[in-house]
């Protein structure tokens, strides 16, 4: 399977922990986002990356998110003291650099704030 | 914030009936794209219609777009139970991210 891959798929974590996520792009795209998708919402965009630039942050990506893509291939999403508000469904999706653009999502991590 | 709003927010039809759902949005775009989601699993991308077209097919998926009044709308002609998920509107402007709407949550009963 060549899609869009994340890690874990779910994860419960006690407020205050760090957590951190992984998503694996399909390996010719080097536009790499992350969005947050809560109950009955559309997924918001949090930050996107081109190569491993960090070209784009949301308001919503508090100083407790930090996100990483070191080498233009994979990409890593930290949650510092986590909050029960965190508790969401988060995607990533990637796209190739072009004017128009399809964006192939991955299968999402779910994580719980206890 | 979210830029788009889908049209209803529930549908239910029977197999075989056409389904359509709306999109308005608020600021100009470049594009608009349609995404599905099934229970519990990654959206899927369905079809993208650029600010400069008024109307695209992809298979049974009927797309219209008019930017004067800043809507768009998805067809799905003969519907089947595969078709239950929610659809998605997300607009894309000058910057690369994509601003999703709330969703319509279609359910088809066989």
């Amino acid at each position: 399977d060549t899609g869009v891959s994340q890690n874990p798929r779910h994860k419960i974590t006690k407020r205050g922990q760090n957590v951190t996520f992984r998503c694996d792009p399909i390996s010719e795209h080097n536009r790499l986002y992350w969005y947050r998708q809560t109950l009955g919402q559309g997924p918001e965009f949090l930050t996107y990356f081109q190569n491993e630039a960090q070209l784009e942050k949301s308001r919503l990506l508090s100083d407790r998110f930090s996100a990483e893509r070191p080498k233009g291939s994979f990409s890593t999403l930290e949650i510092q003291r986590t909050e029960q508000g965190d508790s969401a469904m988060y995607l990533c999706a990637s796209s190739l650099a072009r004017e128009y653009y399809e964006q192939y999502f991955g299968p999402g991590t779910r994580l719980t704030v206890t | 914030s979210q830029q788009g709003e889908e049209d209803p927010q529930a549908l239910s039809i029977q197999e075989g009936e056409n389904a359509t759902m709306n999109c308005s949005y608020k600021t100009s775009i470049n594009n608009l794209q349609w995404y599905r989601q099934n229970s519990g699993r990654g959206l899927v991308h369905l079809i993208l219609i650029r600010s400069n077209e008024r109307e695209k097919h992809s298979g049974r998926l009927r797309v219209t777009l008019d930017t004067s009044k800043k809507s768009s709308s998805l067809l799905i002609t003969a519907s089947r139970a595969a078709d239950t998920a929610s659809y998605f509107c997300a607009t894309g402007g000058g910057s690369e991210k994509l601003v999703f709407g709330k969703g319509t949550k279609l359910t088809v009963n066989p």
